[in-house]
């Protein structure tokens, strides 16, 4: 069974451009989470998806930030204008359902600002 | 609030030697834990999880130790290996929600 997909794995954006990034989660999952990570930190949640519908954005920032999980194709988080502080890897997960078990990690995609 | 932390930033040990790695957590509401292994240029890999209503849970070479009276959390890999080499994570998981708090994280760096 294929993991969690994320594309692009790096992804470089000049201040002002807008950032895509792509999360496949495994097969049967229909939960999302997203991830972002500075270097030499712990992971700090954005929002948790499930298709179609945000059920917690309460660590995506208001601004420039938005996430959907359509009903057919990845989850998408996208990033307006970006600025250099965007500069992280994020990291989506799943899980089959909510509640007390694991989420399971894609490999992240690395966002560069230049 | 929320806050994970470690009290090991950085872990050396002997190929052969079994690791201790803590983590201590702040909300006693959470009933769910989990760590994990980060290596290099990957996301985060499960290692093993334990619900608020045990104490002890074993894997393969892992065992995680949670108590609760010091919110304290611990993962002992036996016969550490060079192969476990990696940053380890511990996460929590509040009652209510589905989001995961991480500590900052342990690096472990195993010598041969």
């Amino acid at each position: 069974n294929a993991g969690v997909m994320q594309n692009p794995r790096h992804l470089v954006r000049r201040r002002g451009q807008e950032a895509r990034l792509r999360c496949s989660p495994m097969k049967g999952h229909s939960h999302v989470y997203w991830y972002r990570q500075l270097p030499e930190e712990g992971l700090k949640f954005m929002v948790y998806l499930q298709k179609e519908n945000i059920i917690d954005e309460s660590g995506m920032p208001k601004e420039r930030f938005s996430a959907e999980f359509p009903k057919e194709g990845p989850s998408i988080l996208r990033i307006q204008q970006v600025v250099r502080g965007d500069s992280a890897a994020y990291f989506c997960a799943s899980s089959p359902t909510p509640g007390n078990q694991p989420q399971h990690f894609g490999d992240g995609t690395r966002l560069s600002i230049l | 609030g929320e806050n994970v932390g470690l009290h090991l930033p950085t872990l050396s040990v002997q190929e052969g030697d079994n690791s201790i790695i803590n983590c201590a957590y702040s909300n006693s509401a959470s009933d769910y834990f989990i760590w994990y292994k980060q290596e290099s240029g990957k996301g985060p890999q499960f290692i093993i999880d334990i619900r608020s209503n045990m104490d002890k849970r074993q894997g393969q070479r892992v065992t995680v130790l949670l108590n609760k009276t010091v919110k304290h959390l611990s993962l002992q890999i036996a016969a550490t290996q060079p192969g476990d080499s990696a940053v380890y994570f511990c996460a929590e998981k509040p009652e209510y929600g589905n989001k995961l708090v991480f500590g900052a994280g342990t690096i472990l760096r195993v010598k041969s």
